[in-house]
């Protein structure tokens, strides 16, 4: 079955300090996600990254999907407090009879900004 | 609605109890998942709907675990006879068509504890 391996587990940064969050698939992927989670809050979706050299940017988050599609990375640059949470990316599990997919999620990466 | 919705926000029963979770997804989506996150875990699959059918229940981890959404769009998620494992976050996403590659929007999640 699909795995997803996050690395690292945990970071604390400086703020101001770029970061990087690796997400590694042990197969193809065909469609990545990355959301972000905070305390009390629900999951928000970043970023969706489906074509092998894909790179997409929002603010001052870029996600890319390497050529072989089987990692992608989550970079931040000058990080902020708001910043802070937890980090999980996401695949698309095996399509089933009806067509329909699960979602295989990573472990989380937790990130806190220290200002 | 304007996002996924869920009810209560936080359960707290004692072991042997019942407890029903609600999820309301946004109102133009015709699929409905229903995740478990365990503390320090990424979210794992339970079920999910299109409309009011349920064609995979292969992620609830026993019979004490049901689901419905019998008219296409509130779904609850029954746990009978709770368990002290059975304490975690719960967490519904909805999406549009609930194809391959498409973005699932989650709730904010019930954290359920079962003392």
């Amino acid at each position: 079955s699909q795995e997803l391996e996050q690395s690292p587990q945990s970071l604390i940064v400086q703020e101001g300090k770029n970061l990087t969050i690796n997400c590694t698939s042990s197969k193809t992927l065909y469609g990545l996600y990355w959301y972000k989670q905070k305390y009390g809050e629900g999951l928000i979706f970043l970023m969706m990254l489906q074509k092998g050299g894909e790179e997409k940017s929002h603010e001052k988050i870029t996600a890319k999907l390497d050529e072989k599609k089987q990692q992608s990375s989550l970079h931040i640059t000058a990080s902020q407090p708001s910043h802070a949470g937890i980090y999980l990316c996401g695949a698309d599990g095996p399509r089933n009879a009806g067509n329909n997919r699960k979602l295989i999620w990573g472990l989380g990466t937790s990130l806190a900004v220290n200002p | 609605g304007a996002g996924v919705s869920q009810s209560p926000r936080y359960k707290v029963t004692k072991r042997g109890q019942d407890v029903t979770l609600r999820c309301d997804p946004i109102s133009s989506h015709a699929t409905l998942y229903w995740y478990q996150q365990a503390l320090g875990q990424g979210p794992e699959f339970l079920t999910y709907f299109n409309y009011e059918a349920q064609p995979d229940k292969s992620g609830l981890p026993s019979d004490r675990f049901s689901a419905e959404r019998p008219e296409g769009s509130i779904s609850t998620l029954t746990i009978q006879r709770t368990e002290q494992r059975d304490s975690a976050m719960y967490r519904c996403a909805s999406s549009l068509f609930g194809t391959l590659q498409e973005t699932q929007y989650f709730g904010p999640g019930t954290r359920l504890l079962v003392l």
